[in-house]
């Protein structure tokens, strides 16, 4: 395990068009987090997994956003009817949760989303 | 919700010299503090944190600082080099997620 994993490290797409993003977080970690950046600023927190459920949602998650973690492990992250304010990295971490302490809280290397 | 802010946004030292950033959070029932490292164009790296029960910790030349009671928590660097120009964020967590500052721009010049 080499860490968490984001596909694709690029996209371009037009406006309007549907987008796609994977994370694969650490193996034996239980929460998975998507946050989004942009230049000059520090990531912003969309939503997160325990295990295979959604347990908060940012308001800045509008409904073109949904975020999906099926089987616990893998997530994805689609942005429907793309805009111009879409452009961002998207960032994903993973963690482990026990109690109220967060363990291994580590960033993949993100998502450069680019809508033209 | 919770509101982390960081200052300064921009940071220039010469090397060798220390440097400072400061955070500072709202909700107190804030138990957990990572700073993390971020060089152009590649992911965010944690490089040192804190936990609520603990007022200091260091890690050769980083070191991280919490007053609870004030609410605010610094990361020092000393004898910056280089190779530690970078931006630094700050994060706070709250319950059950991560809130960052905007970052800190540290500029170590040669």
């Amino acid at each position: 395990d080499t860490g968490v994993s984001q596909d694709p490290r690029h996209k371009i797409t037009k406006r309007g068009q549907n987008v796609t993003f994977r994370c694969d977080p650490i193996s034996e970690h239980n929460r998975l987090y998507w946050y989004r950046q942009t230049l000059g600023q520090g990531p912003e927190f969309l939503t997160y997994f325990q295990n295979e459920a959604q347990l908060e949602k940012s308001r800045l998650l509008s409904d073109r956003f949904s975020a999906e973690r099926p089987k616990g492990s893998f997530s994805t992250l689609e942005i429907q009817r793309t805009e111009q304010g879409d452009s961002a990295m998207y960032l994903c971490a993973s963690s482990s949760m026990f109690g109220d302490r967060l363990y291994g809280y580590t960033f993949g290397s993100g998502t450069r989303l680019t809508v033209v | 919700g919770e509101n982390v802010e960081q200052h300064p946004s921009t940071l220039s030292v010469q090397e060798g010299d220390s440097a400072v950033i400061k955070c500072t959070y709202s909700d107190s029932a804030s138990n957990y503090f990572p700073w993390y490292k971020q060089e152009l164009g590649k992911r965010p790296q944690l490089i040192i944190d804190i936990r609520s029960n603990v007022g200091e910790k260091k890690d050769q030349r980083i070191a991280v600082t919490l007053n609870k009671t004030a609410k605010h928590f610094s990361l020092h660097i000393t004898e910056t080099q280089p190779e530690d120009s970078a931006v630094y964020f700050c994060a706070a967590k709250v319950t059950n997620d991560m809130r960052f500052g905007a970052g800190t721009r540290l500029t170590v010049k040669p």
